[in-house]
């Protein structure tokens, strides 16, 4: 069975600066890698995919994510952090067609 | 166009009553998947329906937990005699065609439900 591993369950940043949310996968096969972001009270809102065609996915909101096989990673990344990006990110792998979903990590923006 | 809807965005019931769950979802999608959102257990596959095919339940944690999904589009979920350990969020999704891995799930609000 296939698991995702996030470290991390907060994040904390400044305003401004780099924002890293980790993610490493386990998996037999090529996998498909998500993000997900949950704003407080809300659903799950899809940040960004990788199918295999590219291992830099750019998504929404000025996020990215880079697949590296050799790391069994999908870490996530933005440049610059906004205070709207506060929220909790989830990484997932599909097995079959069901997600499996990590914990989960807090992003706290510092002003 | 609409996203997926659930209703009742809240449900508070009492411990041994029965709950029902609604989900509506994206016009279109022949796949929709249940999942729980809870604080010990994180995000958690319950069940599948992929067109007209057998739903794939084997993510219901007991026979307390049923799900139907009539004419291929609304679907709702079912847990008899709640127990507390059953509060939790649940959370639709759909996706335009399931069954493939690269198949985006797009996700409701969900149900926030709490088990006096």
């Amino acid at each position: 069975a296939q698991s995702v591993t996030q470290l991390g369950s907060h994040v904390s940043v400044s305003e401004g600066a780099l924002v890293l949310l980790r993610c490493n996968y386990s998996s037999s096969v090529p996998p498909y890698l998500f993000w997900y972001v949950q704003y407080p009270n809300q659903g799950l809102q899809l940040l960004l995919k990788y199918t295999s065609a590219a291992t830099l996915v750019k998504g929404i909101n000025g996020f990215e994510a880079e697949f590296k096989k050799s790391e069994t990673s999908f870490h996530l990344t933005k440049p610059s952090a906004h205070m709207s990006d506060a929220a909790e990110y989830f990484c997932a792998v599909t097995e079959n067609y069901q997600l499996i979903w990590g914990a989960g990590t807090k992003l706290i923006i510092k002003p | 166009g609409a996203g997926v809807s659930q209703s009742p965005s809240n449900k508070v019931t009492e411990k041994g009553k029965d709950v029902e769950l609604r989900c509506d979802p994206i016009s279109g999608h022949t796949a929709l998947y249940w999942y729980r959102q809870s604080l010990g257990q994180g995000l958690e596959f319950l069940i599948y329906f992929q067109g007209n095919s057998a739903p794939d339940k084997s993510g219901l944690p007991s026979d307390r937990f049923s799900a139907e999904r009539t004419g291929g589009s609304v679907s709702t979920l079912t847990i008899q005699r709640t127990q507390q350990e059953d509060s939790a969020v649940y959370l639709c999704a759909s996706s335009p065609r399931g069954g493939i891995g690269t198949d985006t799930q797009y996700f409701g609000p969900g149900t926030r439900l709490t088990v006096l």
